[in-house]
Order: structure tokens, then C-alpha cells, then sequence
């Protein structure tokens, strides 16, 4: 199993621009989280959902939208990029249990 | 949801046993305690969950009181390596409040001192 993949690895975006972070997993796991990170501090969930087709709001989801077509993909789309989404984005996956695996990051830089 | 409080720091020294404790005072029935472990650069990594009293596994003890008001997290002889961060999350096993939501908090950052 690869677990949780995330592309790209890094990306630098100008204002203005938009992009779409993918996300991936092979576990056949319900829940996925998309979460964003800024320096020296923890992590702030952005959306999640609870299977494909279900999708709802977390801690600051202003400026990103998600869809889940399937139960494998979870894509995470940035409009109209701003410096504020300067962050490394963590996307995660898991089952009916509690135990979170997650990706090895996004490292997203607007400018 | 509840809300979890964590020091935001502690250090400690190579072979000592650490002790991090966490408070969840609106913690819910149906919840569970876990904890993860983040290195720099990396996802979080789940650590140890539990319910009620004390769990331990390979890396961690955790010690939950009868109130389940707050939770320790107990690693035992750290190592250099056991520098990071250590998060607790409460929620039931559909996620905070039934609803699939898991939130991380401050999380404390451990620094291990030869």
C-alpha cells in the first residue's frame, strides 16, 4: 500500500493564480481531512469529509473548495491564490477508528 | 467539540522519563483520547489512544483519570529522537461530535537535551 499521497511536493504560485492539491489514498478508508500549517505553529483543518459525495466545512475554509467523487481522491482547489495560503497542506485519511495517517505534504509559497 | 489545552513547551533530557499532560474539560461520553507525534517537515503521527485508566504500547503509556477530564502522555527514557511536537485530540470514532471532525490544538514541542 502507498497509504497517503499528496501532489505536488512543492509549488510556488503568483496572486491571483488558482491550483488544485491532490490527494490519494489506497486504504479504503471513509474520512478524509485536508489540513494547512504555517510556520511554528499546529495544524487548522480546512474541509473534510465522511465518504465519497459528503464534504463539509472545518476550521478555515475560506478561499479552498473539495470534492469526493470517490472514496481514493480527495482534491483540495485553491481560487485566486493570496499570500495568506503561503502554508504546507497536510491531506489524511482513516477509517471508522481514530488513528489519522497523512500524507507527506504540500509546500505551497504565493507570491 | 472539545477543546484541548497543552503547554507549549517543555524540555527535558536524554534518559528521563516525560511526562505531557493534556486537558479536555468538555470531553464527551463517546470520546476518545489520542495522541500524535510531528517532526519537522513531516505529517503527524499517531501515538497512543485511549478511553479510560491506562493504555501502553511499545513507545508511550497513557493515563487517563476516572473524571477523563485530562490524559498524560508518558514516554519513558527519551532519546534525542524524541524531539517534536505531541498533539491530543478528543473525539468519538466518527471524529469530534459525531460528525467526522477531528481538530488538532496548540500542541506541545518537546525539546530533548543531551
Amino acid at each position: 500500500n502507498a497509504g497517503v499521497t499528496q501532489t505536488p511536493k512543492f509549488r510556488i504560485l503568483k496572486i491571483g493564480q488558482s491550483m488544485t492539491l491532490q490527494c490519494a489514498q489506497d486504504m479504503n478508508h471513509n474520512y478524509m481531512y485536508w489540513y494547512r500549517q504555517d510556520p511554528g505553529m499546529g495544524l487548522k483543518l480546512i474541509y473534510y469529509s465522511v465518504g465519497a459525495g459528503i464534504t463539509d466545512k472545518g476550521e478555515v475554509p475560506n478561499g479552498y473548495n473539495v470534492s469526493r467523487s470517490t472514496t481514493e481522491d480527495f482534491p483540495l482547489r485553491l481560487e485566486l491564490a493570496a499570500p495568506s495560503q503561503t502554508s504546507v497542506y497536510f491531506c489524511a485519511s482513516r477509517s471508522e477508528g481514530y488513528e489519522q495517517y497523512f500524507g507527506p505534504g504540500t509546500r505551497l509559497t504565493v507570491t | 467539540l472539545a477543546k484541548t489545552t497543552q503547554p507549549i513547551s517543555m524540555d527535558s533530557y536524554e534518559g528521563q522519563e516525560v511526562n505531557i499532560t493534556c486537558s479536555h474539560n468538555n470531553i464527551a461520553t463517546n470520546d476518545y483520547i489520542t495522541w500524535y507525534q510531528q517532526f519537522p517537515s513531516q505529517g503527524p503521527r499517531f501515538i497512543i489512544q485511549g478511553y479510560k485508566t491506562k493504555v501502553t504500547n511499545e513507545v508511550a503509556s497513557l493515563f487517563i483519570p476516572a473524571d477523563r477530564k485530562s490524559s498524560t502522555l508518558s514516554l519513558p527514557r527519551v532519546s534525542l529522537s524524541d524531539t517534536a511536537v505531541y498533539y491530543c485530540l478528543v473525539g468519538d470514532r466518527r471524529g469530534s461530535g459525531n460528525t467526522g471532525k477531528l481538530i488538532f490544538g496548540q500542541g506541545t514541542t518537546l525539546q530533548v537535551k543531551p
